[in-house]
């Protein structure tokens, strides 16, 4: 058990830049999750998914977001155009299991910061 | 719209004291998480409560949850600087889409 992976832990570009971040989730998980975490707030939810397959969506999450889990195993989440706004981390989590209140186990995140 | 409200938001404190952190919501959860969260890092599950009433213990922290599945509170005994850290209540309302409060920011002082 390695953990959950994310990459980059920093990334910062100027608005209007694309930018795509990875996560890794620790093996046999099923499903993956993308969260929001501005200063001083906790995590808000994005998106998850099960398997490869994408289950729900945040209406936080505006078409300029997307993401990807396209063989059930690393996810991706692209950010295009980027905004001010969007600066903050984004952390992934995995978990597996049947049961709603698996434990997450998240990674240390991807911190983004739009000049 | 579900939500989960946290207080105090900020807790200052002094190596030894008690204290307590409340997790409330208009929503009934089926279960409820508690995390802890330090700076640069991602959550890390403490506990999971999921029946109505009950209390569980960690060593020095205890956790309950409300009899109406509502609310749930987090209590720590003899705080120490290692207990700093952001503590976050998390809860499902049965499917698989887990919310989280905005945090009590906890500080112990040596």
């Amino acid at each position: 058990d390695t953990g959950v992976s994310q990459d980059p832990r920093h990334k910062i570009t100027k608005r209007g830049q694309n930018v795509t971040f990875r996560c890794d989730p620790i093996s046999e998980h099923n499903r993956l999750y993308w969260y929001r975490q501005t200063l001083g707030q906790g995590p808000e939810f994005l998106t998850y998914f099960q398997n490869e397959a994408q289950l729900e969506k945040s209406r936080l999450l505006s078409d300029r977001f997307s993401a990807e889990r396209p063989k059930g195993s690393f996810s991706t989440l692209e950010i295009q155009r980027t905004e001010q706004g969007d600066s903050a981390m984004y952390l992934c989590a995995s978990t597996r299991g049947d049961r709603s209140n698996s434990p997450l186990h998240f990674g240390n995140g991807t911190r983004l910061t739009v000049t | 719209t579900q939500l989960l409200e946290q207080s105090p938001q900020f807790l200052s404190i002094q190596e030894g004291e008690n204290l307590t952190v409340y997790c409330n919501s208009s929503s009934v959860f089926s279960s409820l998480q508690w995390y802890r969260q330090e700076p640069g890092e991602g959550p890390v599950l403490l506990v999971t409560v999921v029946t109505g009433g009950e209390v569980k213990k960690l060593k020095r922290l205890t956790f309950q949850f409300g009899d109406a599945r509502k609310d749930s509170s987090l209590h720590i005994t003899a705080a120490q600087p290692g207990d700093t850290g952001l503590y976050l209540c998390a809860g499902n309302t049965g499917g698989f889409k887990t919310i989280f409060g905005a945090g009590t920011r906890l500080f112990v002082k040596a």
